[in-house]
């Protein structure tokens, strides 16, 4: 199974404020990778696939970078609503599994 | 608007059984394979199962394999997964997610989830 590690755990920033959110796979995922956030008391949406590809809907300001065991996904100015959790999916092995999340929360 | 709906959640006592069902709405039921992710109290994300749209082809989590079954009815567009011998750590929130149309194996539409909890 293909561990994901998230971090930092917790990322305090300020509305505004450019954040960097980091996923490292314990082996090569290729760029079959996914990012979702989650809000708190809602389920989680659908940010990033394969890497960099934005999902439907969603804004300019998410951009995800990144192949093999290394991935980034950059919030170019926070708003209040993007104040959540952070999760990163990896498709390439089986089972799919998810990194354990950054919380990013208002300084 | 894609919709999942899911019910069925309750306290149960550990060995005992739960159906969940998802009901969707807004898209193609049968164009697409569809899971269940759960999250443990406080806890991240863990796929559970999945079925693909004609209901032919399922795979589980090896913690739920041989306890789980994930099932579909196409005529009322609806995803089921049927608990048993349910445990402690079985205690989630469980998501139904539709899987993404290039890769069944990407997440991107998901319910509002529906609370299992397994306690005596």
């Amino acid at each position: 199974e293909i561990v994901l590690t998230q971090s930092p755990a917790t990322l305090s920033l300020s509305p505004g404020d450019r954040a960097t959110l980091s996923c490292r796979a314990s082996q090569s995922v290729s760029t079959y990778l996914a990012w979702y956030q989650q809000r708190s008391g809602q389920a989680p949406r659908l940010l990033i696939y394969d890497a960099s590809n934005r999902a439907t809907g969603i804004p300019a300001r998410f951009s995800g970078s990144g192949s093999g065991t290394d991935f980034t996904l950059t919030i170019s100015s926070l708003e209040p609503d993007d104040f959540a959790l952070y999760f990163c999916q990896q498709r390439r092995g089986w089972p799919p599994t998810f990194g354990g999340g950054t919380q990013v929360e208002v300084e | 608007e894609v919709q999942l709906m899911e019910s069925g959640g309750d306290l149960v006592q550990p060995g005992g059984s739960l159906r969940l069902s998802c009901e969707a709405s807004g898209f193609t039921f049968t164009d697409y394979w569809m899971h269940w992710v759960r999250q443990g109290p406080g806890k991240g994300l863990v796929w559970v199962s999945r079925l693909n749209g004609e209901g032919s082809t399922t795979s589980h989590a090896d913690s739920v394999k041989g306890r789980f079954t994930i099932s579909r009815d196409n005529a009322k567009n609806t995803l089921y997964l049927q608990m048993n011998s349910l445990r402690a750590e079985d205690t989630a929130i469980y998501y139904c997610v539709r899987g993404h149309y290039a890769s069944g194996t990407y997440f991107d539409s998901w319910g509002q989830g529906t609370l299992v909890t397994v306690s005596s």
